[in-house]
């Protein structure tokens, strides 16, 4: 899998939306871009992934650049609760590499 | 209320004994994960199971063993050989063969591993 480049920590402040950007550039055709959180002692919670796309659920937005080589997730509008630790993940969906490479990821801390 | 469910949610283990981690699902997934974290780091991936009766080992399977008997679990074993068991470990499944997120990891809420 591609190996991501994000931030180590970003602030926000309670109801702004929180961009937090993702470098991927050895991105490869077959590759997906997922995203995860971690809050602190709780397991990773999957947000959102794309492949060329732009995404969004309930959760969150997904912004691939045309290139793919870059993303950018947006929280809307960040309450307190998002306060964590959010991993860019660059996946070949359906390859034999079963596992997702978490890096150290970006902690986001919202501020009241 | 579908899910992946851990336990327990902390686990004690004095040296030498071996002792084992649950981790059930009820989303029909085929396939499923077991993956360690330390402290400030990232995940790290011990065993892996993509279909019943069948597994994989990860990056750092030594000192562990699993077994799939179910398509609903897929316990962990941390055996007496693994000379450093404490960390957090977690569990994940995935849809593996089916749907458009056949690849997405959806993960359990953790088992916290202490060796007294």
């Amino acid at each position: 899998d591609a190996k991501t480049t994000q931030p180590p920590s970003m602030d926000c402040a309670e109801g702004r939306a929180a961009n937090l950007p993702c470098n991927h550039s050895t991105i490869s055709g077959n590759e997906y871009v997922y995203w995860y959180r971690q809050i602190h002692s709780q397991g990773p919670q999957y947000i959102i992934h794309g492949l060329k796309n732009n995404e969004t659920n309930e959760m969150a937005s997904l912004i691939i650049t045309e290139d793919r080589k870059s993303s950018t997730l947006i929280l809307p509008h960040a309450t307190l609760r998002d306060t964590a630790v959010y991993y860019c993940i660059v996946h070949n969906s359906g390859g034999s590499n079963y596992k997702l490479t978490f890096g150290k990821g970006t902690l986001l801390t919202v501020n009241p | 209320d579908g899910g992946i469910t851990q336990s327990p949610k902390y686990l004690f283990r004095k040296e030498g004994q071996n002792v084992t981690l649950s981790c059930e699902q009820n989303l029909n997934h085929d396939a499923m994960y077991w993956y360690r974290q330390d402290p400030g780091q990232g995940l790290r991936l011990i065993y892996y199971s993509q279909i019943v009766n069948d597994f994989q080992k990860g990056d750092i399977a030594e000192g562990y063993s699993v077994s799939r008997e179910k398509k609903e679990s897929f316990p962990l074993t941390v055996t007496s050989a693994q000379k450093n068991p404490t960390a957090f470990y977690l569990c994940a499944s995935s849809p593996r063969y089916s749907g458009t997120s056949k690849e997405t990891q959806y993960f359990g809420p953790g088992t916290r591993l202490l060796v007294l």
